[in-house]
């Protein structure tokens, strides 16, 4: 079975500044995709970027974007001009043909005013 | 409004009684999965469904039923409920496998 890894259980930045959150995982295929998903308070289950294992380019989303080194099996999210609305548990999820998704265990990002 | 609907939100319940929590979606998805989540674990699918009539038992499947006898319904079953299925559940959906899942606002559970 996929395994997701995400070492960091909480990580804070300081508003406007930059955070990466990383997220490691294990898998014997060669076709799957990628997901981040952030979690607010309100505990509503948001996806925030999603990346294709055959695509090359790193996906960006406005502020958000991936570092996708997939020798390495990694795939860490980079939040720029950190804003106090991106305070959440931000969850890294792995997905492949047949099957649904396997999450990792998320990092609370905090962000200080 | 393209939406997963559950219900109910919020359910306290005594070991044994079957419960059922329901899932719906009006996007006419052919997936749909029940996740539970707990501190430091993050979400594990309970079971999944390609299609109607098709189910599959996800990461951990034990003391869970589920049904799909309708596209846009998914109902997780509980037959004898016992406290360390106290959880977060959600449903959610997509369009195909591996597209971005839909989740429901989740279901708080608590069974003493």
């Amino acid at each position: 079975a996929q395994t997701v890894t995400q070492s960091q259980p909480e990580m804070s930045v300081q508003e406007a500044e930059t955070v990466t959150l990383s997220c490691t995982y294990d898998t014997s295929e060669s076709d799957y995709y990628l997901f981040w998903y952030k979690q607010p308070p309100s505990r509503q289950m948001i996806l925030v970027i999603r990346q294709e294992a055959y695509k090359q380019q790193n996906a960006t989303e406005n502020r958000f974007s991936v570092n996708f080194q997939k020798a390495a099996k990694s795939f860490s999210l980079k939040i720029s001009d950190s804003q106090l609305g991106d305070a959440a548990m931000y969850f890294c999820a792995y997905g492949d043909a047949g099957n649904m998704l396997t999450f990792g265990g998320g990092t609370r990002l905090m962000v200080k005013p | 409004e393209a939406q997963v609907t559950q219900n109910p939100r919020y359910l306290i319940t005594v070991t044994g009684k079957k419960l059922t929590v329901t899932c719906s979606q009006n996007m006419n998805h052919e997936y749909m999965s029940w996740y539970r989540q707990d501190p430091g674990l993050g979400l594990r699918q309970i079971y999944y469904s390609m299609n109607v009539e098709v189910t599959d038992k996800g990461d951990v499947p034990e003391g869970y039923k589920v049904s799909r006898k309708e596209k846009r319904n998914f109902p997780l079953i509980l037959e004898s409920p016992s406290p360390n299925q106290t959880s977060l559940y959600f449903c959610a959906s997509s369009e195909q496998e591996n597209q971005p899942q839909h989740f429901g606002d989740g279901t708080r559970l608590s069974i003493l």
